[in-house]
C-alpha cells in the first residue's frame, strides 16, 4: 500500500512569506506527527495529532507555526512570516494508534524548506 | 526530561566488519527505545524497537540492539557490515512522561569501506 506522502518535496520561499506543507498519512492511521530536521541534527518533534485534534503541540517553536488536520486524515503545517532559521526538512509520520506509546511511526520523505 | 546521546557522529567500518553504533538514554521512567535508519533522499525507516518484552531486540537487515538498564544504553550492532548499510542511524526514546513525543539523537553516519 501507499506510504506517507508529503508535498511539495522542495519549497523555496523568501523571508517573510507564508508557506503550507502538506502530509498525506497512511490510510487508516489515526495518529500523525510533524518533525523538523535541521542539517546534521536528528528530527525534532513539533506536534502530534490523534484524529482531528492536536494532542501535543509542545514542540511548535512559536506562534508563527500552526498545524491542522480538519478531517483526521491530511494535515497541513503552516508557517507564517518565514525566517531563514526555519530552513530545514519537515518530516511527517503516521501510526495506527492502538493507544500504546510503542506504536510504530511510518515516516514520509519530507519537505525541504529553504528560506532565502 | 528524556534525552538521547549518540556517541560518534561518524563511524567507519570495513565491509564484513562488526558494526557498533552507540546510544545512551536518559529517562526517569522505563523508556521505549527505537533505532531508525535514513538512506539518502529517503524517509526514516524503523530498524527495531525496545518495548520491555525482551532486552535483546532483533530488527531488520541483520541488526540487533541490547537494552542495558544499568548502563542506560541501547547500542546497535550488526555482525558483518555490508556496503548497503551505509546510511544515517538515529536512536530515539519515548516514555510515559513524554507521552507520544519522540526524542531523537543527533544521528550517526555509518560509512562502509570496500
Amino acid at each position: 500500500g501507499a506510504g506517507v506522502s508529503q508535498t511539495p518535496s522542495n519549497k523555496v520561499t523568501e523571508k517573510g512569506k507564508y508557506v503550507e506543507l502538506r502530509c498525506d498519512p497512511i490510510s487508516g492511521h489515526t495518529a500523525l506527527y510533524w518533525y523538523r530536521q535541521s542539517l546534521g541534527q536528528g528530527p525534532e518533534f513539533l506536534i502530534y495529532f490523534q484524529g482531528t485534534g492536536a494532542a501535543d503541540d509542545s514542540g511548535l517553536p512559536n506562534d508563527r507555526f500552526f498545524a491542522v488536520r480538519p478531517e483526521g486524515s491530511v494535515s497541513t503545517l503552516k508557517i507564517q512570516r518565514t525566517e531563514r532559521g526555519d530552513s530545514a526538512v519537515y518530516l511527517c509520520a503516521s501510526s495506527f494508534s492502538s493507544g500504546s506509546v510503542a506504536d510504530t511511526q511510518y515516516f514520509g520523505p519530507g519537505t525541504r524548506l529553504t528560506v532565502l | 526530561a528524556q534525552s538521547v546521546t549518540q556517541l560518534g557522529s561518524h563511524v567507519s567500518v570495513s565491509e564484513g566488519a562488526l558494526v557498533l553504533l552507540r546510544c545512551n538514554y536518559s529517562s526517569s521512567v522505563p523508556p521505549y527505545l527505537f533505532w531508525y535508519v535514513q538512506y539518502p533522499n529517503q524517509g526514516l525507516q524503523l530498524l527495531l524497537k525496545y518495548t520491555s518484552a525482551a532486552t535483546l531486540v532483533k530488527g531488520i537487515n541483520g541488526f540487533e540492539a541490547e537494552f542495558k538498564k544499568s548502563e542506560t544504553s541501547f547500542h546497535l550492532t550488526k555482525p558483518s557490515a555490508h556496503m548497503s548499510d551505509a546510511a544515517e542511524y538515529f536512536c530515539a526514546v519515548r516514555g510515559n512522561t513524554g507521552g507520544f513525543k519522540t526524542i531523537f539523537g543527533a544521528g550517526t553516519r555509518l560509512f562502509v569501506k570496500a
